[in-house]
């Protein structure tokens, strides 16, 4: 079956912008979480929702937002973006609750680069 | 706060070798995930210990996890360059976040 698909792949923003990264589960997995991975602070929990509700959140300002629709698929947003900000965003999904199992499935990242 | 830490940050091996990662912490954890992760890639999932003391073997690798779950290792027989990758440690404790160690990055030369 399918993994896990983000989109964009890669993109360039510059600072005071905004931000949507998409994400589009596993058929059938009702989790997904999204994460930030740099070099120096590895990888950081966002979010996690489940069923359209924000289930856990990271540590993260509150320009950095997201969402779940009906069908599983997420996005997530940043505005007034920041140099801080440049990551890789990473999205996984999981079938019950990336909580549960501890067992996430991830897409292949999408990465920004604010200029 | 860095629940999970891995030793060593940075290893490199001539192919052939044998190398063991640890992953500790000083939470107790109800499972805990090792992952493997290539450049411009996502991590993906190897393996899953949920019993204290629990070993688990897939091919060359053998994982633990300790007994108290709050820490675990994993061991590569024979490395190949084909285990080159940064290797994360990830722990879940019910409804909580998961939680990523700080990555060990392994280069194997052939």
């Amino acid at each position: 079956k399918a993994g896990v698909t983000q989109t964009p792949r890669y993109l360039i923003k510059t600072r005071g912008q905004q931000v949507t990264l998409s994400c589009s589960p596993i058929s059938g997995h009702r989790s997904v979480s999204w994460y930030q991975q740099t070099p120096g602070q590895g990888l950081q929990f966002l979010f996690e929702y489940f069923s359209e509700t924000q289930r856990n959140k990271g540590n993260f300002p509150g320009r950095f937002s997201g969402r779940q629709f009906s069908n599983s698929r997420s996005e997530m947003n940043v505005s007034t973006l920041e140099l801080g900000d440049s990551a890789l965003y990473l999205c996984a999904s999981s079938s019950v609750g990336g909580a549960d199992t501890g067992e996430l499935f991830f897409g292949e990242g999408s990465r920004l680069t604010v200029l | 706060t860095q629940l999970l830490e891995q030793s060593p940050q940075f290893l490199s091996i001539q192919e052939g070798e044998n190398l063991t990662v640890y992953c500790n912490s000083s939470s107790v954890f109800s499972s805990l995930q090792w992952y493997r992760q290539e450049p411009g890639e996502g991590p993906v999932l190897l393996v899953t210990v949920v019993t204290g003391g629990e070993v688990k073997k897939l091919k060359r690798l053998t994982f633990q996890f300790g007994d108290a779950r709050k820490d675990s290792s994993l061991h590569i027989t024979a490395a190949q360059p084909g285990d080159t990758g940064l290797y994360l440690c990830a722990g879940s404790r019910g409804y909580q976040k998961v939680t990523f160690g700080t990555g060990t990055k392994l280069q194997v030369i052939p």
